[in-house]
């Protein structure tokens, strides 16, 4: 079955210190990829998206991801985390046009100041 | 432009009991998701619409749940009746036809039911 893994469910950094999350997904076939961030009582907001252009993708709020098809990985990145990333973020994979997303089981971000 | 409007934000009812909620997606987003989000855990696809036929029911409990989109525009969801496990937030989305999609999909704010 398709699954997306997302290592570790909780990170925390200091604010100024790099936001590495990890996504992992299981599948042969090359997927859409996306990082969604959920702040308290919210819905979902899309940060970014790939969509078998470019491996490095860049999204909202400074965020970027890279695909990396050896390696089935999907990790986010920030260079510089701020207060107001603290989030929860999600790793989520479509494989077909129209079709359902599988998420993550999300990773929460804390950021301490 | 209008995002994805759900209500209730809330709702608590006691087990055995029903409840439905409503959503209405982005104006001409053919494609409308009912999603369960239980606490601690990624979203989950109970049902998909595309305009008012059912693509994918197959995580959807049918045996008390069902859900319904009339003319293709919004969608009701409803459980009767509520079990303690039902207790999560309950997401819409919708996503627009075409081949740039791209399967993105734009969420509501949800709708947290509390089963007691």
């Amino acid at each position: 079955a398709q699954s997306v893994t997302q290592l570790g469910s909780h990170v925390s950094v200091s604010e100024g210190a790099l936001v590495l999350l990890r996504c992992n997904y299981s599948s042969s076939v090359p997927p859409y990829l996306f990082w969604y961030v959920q702040y308290p009582n919210q819905g979902l907001q899309l940060l970014l998206k790939y969509t078998s252009a470019a491996t490095l993708v860049k999204g909202i709020n400074g965020f970027e991801a890279e695909f990396k098809k050896s390696e089935t990985s999907f990790h986010l990145t920030k260079p510089s985390a701020h207060m107001s990333d603290a989030a929860e973020y999600f790793c989520a994979v479509g494989w077909n046009q129209g079709g359902k997303l599988i998420f993550g089981q999300g990773t929460e971000l804390s950021v301490k100041p | 432009e209008a995002g994805v409007a759900q209500s209730p934000r809330y709702k608590i009812i006691e087990k055995r009991q029903s409840v439905a909620f409503w959503c209405n997606p982005i104006s001409g987003h053919a494609t409308l998701y009912w999603y369960q989000q239980i606490l601690g855990q990624g979203p989950k696809l109970l049902i998909q619409f595309q305009n008012n036929g059912v693509v994918d029911d197959s995580q959807l409990p049918k045996d008390r749940f069902s859900a319904e989109r009339l003319k293709g525009v919004d969608s009701t969801l409803k459980i009767q009746p509520a079990k303690l496990e039902d207790s999560a937030v309950y997401l819409c989305a919708s996503s627009p036809a075409g081949a740039t999609s791209y399967n993105e999909q734009f969420f509501g704010p949800g709708t947290r039911l509390t089963v007691l």
